[in-house]
């Protein structure tokens, strides 16, 4: 069981926008801690997506938007593409566990 | 280019041993803690553990502490996670990552992981 929820799927059609959601508690999201977003193509290795809550790494569509409010932080994708079918993760720190913490990860389908 | 990749990996029998190692190349492990991310079949991502960039601080998650070990030799340029012990719940891909602190606005940073080994499989079962 991760530290931190996602919701396990989400679909959408090409074109339109969907919104990824990370839920955590007092101890990670709500205590300050700055979340990060990965996405993990089936049989890839995971990639850096959005870090400290907002940022793209040099190379990462603006399609792709972070956001970060109280206990939860979002991944929005506009303008939904078929690459974009793949796992995403977020991720933050806990302080109560002293270290890292991830998301379960949502599958991504686009229709 | 900057890249990872991990060797050691293989099948053994719960309470067995094995020994991950790293290589980097392109950078070098001075500058940069180092950290273990593992992902069991079908499932999310577990940080593991993580040192520091002198390779003095090492940090564990619950779940390994006291039969995983992690090590970091800078000038062969190499990270190795030693682990003891063996559980079938360790079956995993293990990931080598290097993390970058972000200093958001508070007083404290997270970790990031901007750079990824390919991964190794650890498979334990009798």
């Amino acid at each position: 069981q991760s530290v931190l929820t996602q919701p396990p799927s989400l679909s959408g059609a090409p074109g339109q926008r969907v919104t990824l959601s990370c839920s955590g508690s007092r101890t990670n999201i709500g205590a300050g801690f700055d979340v990060h977003w990965y996405q993990q193509i089936p049989g890839t290795t995971p990639k850096l997506l959005i870090y400290g809550n907002y940022n793209r790494p040099s190379g990462v569509p603006d399609r792709f938007s972070g956001f970060k409010s109280g206990m939860s932080a979002s991944l929005v994708i506009t303008g939904l593409q078929a690459e974009d079918e793949a796992d995403y993760f977020c991720q933050s720190y806990d302080n109560s566990l002293s270290g890292g913490v991830f998301g379960g990860g949502t599958k991504l389908t686009v229709l | 280019d900057e890249e990872l990749v991990e060797s050691g990996g293989g099948s053994v029998q719960p309470g067995g041993s094995l020994k991950l190692s790293c290589e980097a190349a392109g950078f070098s492990l001075m500058n940069y803690w180092m950290t273990w991310v593992r992902q069991a079949p079908g499932k999310g991502l577990e940080w593991v553990a993580s040192i520091d960039d002198d390779a003095i601080e090492k940090y564990y998650a619950d779940s390994v502490r006291g039969r995983f070990t992690v090590s970091k030799d800078n000038h062969k340029k190499s990270v190795s996670l030693h682990i003891n012990n063996l559980r079938v719940d360790d079956t995993a891909v293990y990931y080598c990552v290097r993390p970058l602190h972000y200093y958001g606005t508070g007083s404290f940073y997270t970790d990031y992981y901007d750079l990824w080994g390919q991964g190794i499989q650890v498979r334990v079962s009798s």
